[in-house]
This record gives C-alpha cells, sequence and structure tokens, in this order.
C-alpha cells in the first residue's frame, strides 16, 4: 500500500464548479498535512496545510481533515481556468520529511 | 525574495556517466531535499539532509549519492547514470521541524536524460 494515495484523475470540472480533490494515507500516527499545487512546467508550491480534523477555509480553497478514516481533502469553490494545475497532497510522516502522493490534474473548462 | 536555485535546468548524458546536480539555496535553511518527479509517480524522495556533512537516505537512495559540506549548497551524485535515472529532479529547502510550516521551497528542477 502506498503511503499517500491521490484519486487518480485526470479531473475536469466547468468553470465556477466545484472541484474535489482526496488523499488518503497509510500512518495513523501522522500530524500534518499539506496541499501543494504545481502548474505545467512549474515546481510545486505549498497553498494549504491542516493539522486538526475539521475543514480549514482559505478563500476559494478548503481543506478537510478526517484522521479517523485517515483522509483529508482539497475542495476548491469557483473554479477558475487558473485553477488548472495538478494538486499534490503531502503528508508529514517524520521529522521534516514529507512524502507526496503521485498527484492530481485538474482542468476547469471555461 | 527566497530563492533555491539547481545549476542546470537541462542536462543529457550517457550511460555511465557520473553526473552532479548542484543546488544553492540563500534562505539559510537547514534542512534540504532532493526529490525526483516521474509521471504516475508523484514526487520521490532521494535524499535529505538536516545539516552540514549530514545525510539521510530517502525512500529511493539506490544508485545517488549526495554531499554537503555547506549548510547553503546540497549535491546530488549519480556515481553511474542509467537510462532508468531519466526523470525531473528537484530540490528543496525548509526550516527546521519545530517550526516547520511543512512549506518546501522548491527549485525550478533539472531534467535529466540518460542516453
Amino acid at each position: 500500500q502506498k503511503e499517500v494515495e491521490q484519486n487518480s484523475g485526470p479531473l475536469s470540472v466547468p468553470e465556477g464548479a466545484i472541484a474535489s480533490l482526496n488523499c488518503t494515507y497509510s500512518d495513523r500516527g501522522s500530524q500534518s498535512f499539506f496541499w501543494y499545487r504545481q502548474y505545467s512546467g512549474k515546481s510545486p508550491e505549498l497553498i494549504m496545510s491542516i493539522y486538526s480534523n475539521g475543514d480549514k477555509e482559505d478563500g476559494r480553497f478548503t481543506a478537510q481533515l478526517n484522521k479517523a478514516s485517515q483522509y483529508v481533502s482539497l475542495l476548491i469553490r469557483d473554479s477558475q481556468p487558473s485553477d488548472s494545475a495538478t494538486y499534490l497532497c503531502a503528508v508529514q510522516t517524520s521529522g521534516s520529511r514529507l512524502t507526496f502522493g503521485e498527484g492530481t490534474q485538474l482542468t476547469v473548462n471555461p | 525574495d527566497v530563492k533555491v536555485t539547481q545549476s542546470s535546468r537541462y542536462l543529457v548524458k550517457r550511460t555511465g556517466e557520473k553526473v552532479f546536480l548542484e543546488c544553492v539555496q540563500d534562505m539559510d535553511h537547514e534542512n534540504m531535499f532532493w526529490y525526483r518527479q516521474d509521471p504516475g509517480l508523484g514526487l520521490r524522495l532521494i535524499y535529505f539532509s538536516y545539516d552540514v556533512k549530514m545525510k539521510e537516505k530517502g525512500d529511493i537512495p539506490e544508485g545517488y549519492s549526495v554531499s554537503r559540506e555547506k549548510k547553503e549548497r546540497f549535491s546530488l551524485i549519480l556515481e553511474s547514470a542509467s537510462t532508468n535515472q531519466t526523470s525531473m529532479y528537484l530540490c528543496a529547502s525548509s526550516t527546521p521541524v519545530i517550526s516547520n510550516t511543512g512549506e518546501l521551497f522548491f527549485g525550478e528542477g533539472s531534467r535529466l536524460t540518460v542516453l
């Protein structure tokens, strides 16, 4: 079993819709969870972090964490074409070490 | 503006060659990392370092070594390049774990092709 798994995608949504990106992890002791965005040909950049069960909102982005189910998700409301990118789920497995999922490619169609 | 600089954006090497990938950060970060990124496999950790002259194996260290002689510089070495090491290599740095926000600062990447 992979340490961090994401829904494989690609995911395509119309402009203005809600995009839902999902991630599961295997290490029940993990405490910190992150979403990175990577535009084509660019490096990943951090967009959200979440440490406690529940929801965390930042503008159009909402991260959701359920430690009992070992599940973390990212919702993007009012999706825009500029949100088209690959989204990487990352879990802090030990110390400063992050383990990444394989990424989900999102396309927002105008 | 924070910066992680990788020495080469594109490299083409032959099987068996020794390859050096250099990474320099200007943020005085203690932690530095080398990942490779392949389609369908995401980012996989090769090696990381918490301090000068210190290194730890990541998930896929075979065929690689690293060097950290100075805090700002972290080098990835392919002792004898093979075709299965054709990939995008990403260097990153971060603050220590105590104040870690999970933010890795990535370089632009080095795309290596081994023929």
